[in-house]
């Protein structure tokens, strides 16, 4: 079965670029979208369709997507950033999600 | 505005089943599948199923196949998951969310606790 790995926890310092990736097969043939979700919230979508930002997500979120490879970008990371983020993509007509990351801003 | 409002929390016991609700406005129910999302405590998100609400067709994940049935009403916007034969380690937020027709979830339900213990 398809398989999305990201790494579990990524760092950053209050307004540094932060990136957090996520790797699987061919990924770059296949849409790519990112969720944000703090404790005890639903997750939140962020990009879509691999660089797409939904409305009211604020512009210092953006994402690529290229080979195996997709990468979501925090630029100038606040202190509200900080939380887990799953990537996600589509293996047919199944879903599938990375293991999460969270990221920690200090 | 679009919503989607899950029903309370469930305790249940190994071997029970348990079916949520996920019930939706603002929108065309029909217009967009509903997927079920479970996440166990401490643990990622891990992708259930989906459901047309207009035709009732589904995909299961494999892992859940035969333990698993999505429905819906539509005279109420409602879909429904439930799972059959509960294990303890089925101790889970269930999130139903809705996919925009852009391969992604825009929108998700508030999320609903489920305990299986004896």
């Amino acid at each position: 079965s398809y398989e999305l790995t990201q790494p579990p926890s990524v760092s950053v310092s209050p307004g540094q670029t932060a990136s957090i990736t996520c790797s699987g097969d061919k990924l770059g043939d296949k849409y790519a979208c990112w969720y944000q979700q703090k404790p005890g919230q639903s997750p939140v979508l962020v990009i879509y369709q691999d660089t797409k930002r939904p409305s009211g997500i604020p512009e210092r979120f953006s994402g690529s997507n290229s080979g195996n490879t997709a990468t979501l970008t925090i630029s100038g990371t606040q202190a509200m950033d900080e939380a887990d983020y799953y990537c996600q993509a589509w293996d047919s007509s199944h879903v599938v999600f990375g293991g999460g990351t969270k990221l920690t801003v200090l | 505005q679009v919503q989607l409002v899950q029903s309370g929390a469930e305790v249940t016991k190994p071997g029970a089943s348990v079916k949520v609700s996920c019930k939706a406005s603002g929108y065309t129910f029909t217009g967009c599948y509903i997927h079920w999302v479970r996440q166990a405590p401490g643990q990622g998100l891990e992708w259930m199923g989906r459901i047309n609400p207009n035709s009732g067709g589904t995909n299961y994940a494999q892992k859940f196949q035969g333990r698993v049935t999505m429905t819906r009403d539509t005279s109420i916007s409602t879909a429904y998951m439930e799972l059959s034969r509960l294990r303890s380690d089925d101790t889970a937020v269930y999130y139903c969310a809705r996919d925009g027709l852009t391969s992604s979830f825009d929108y998700w339900g508030q999320g609903t606790l489920v305990t299986v213990s004896s």
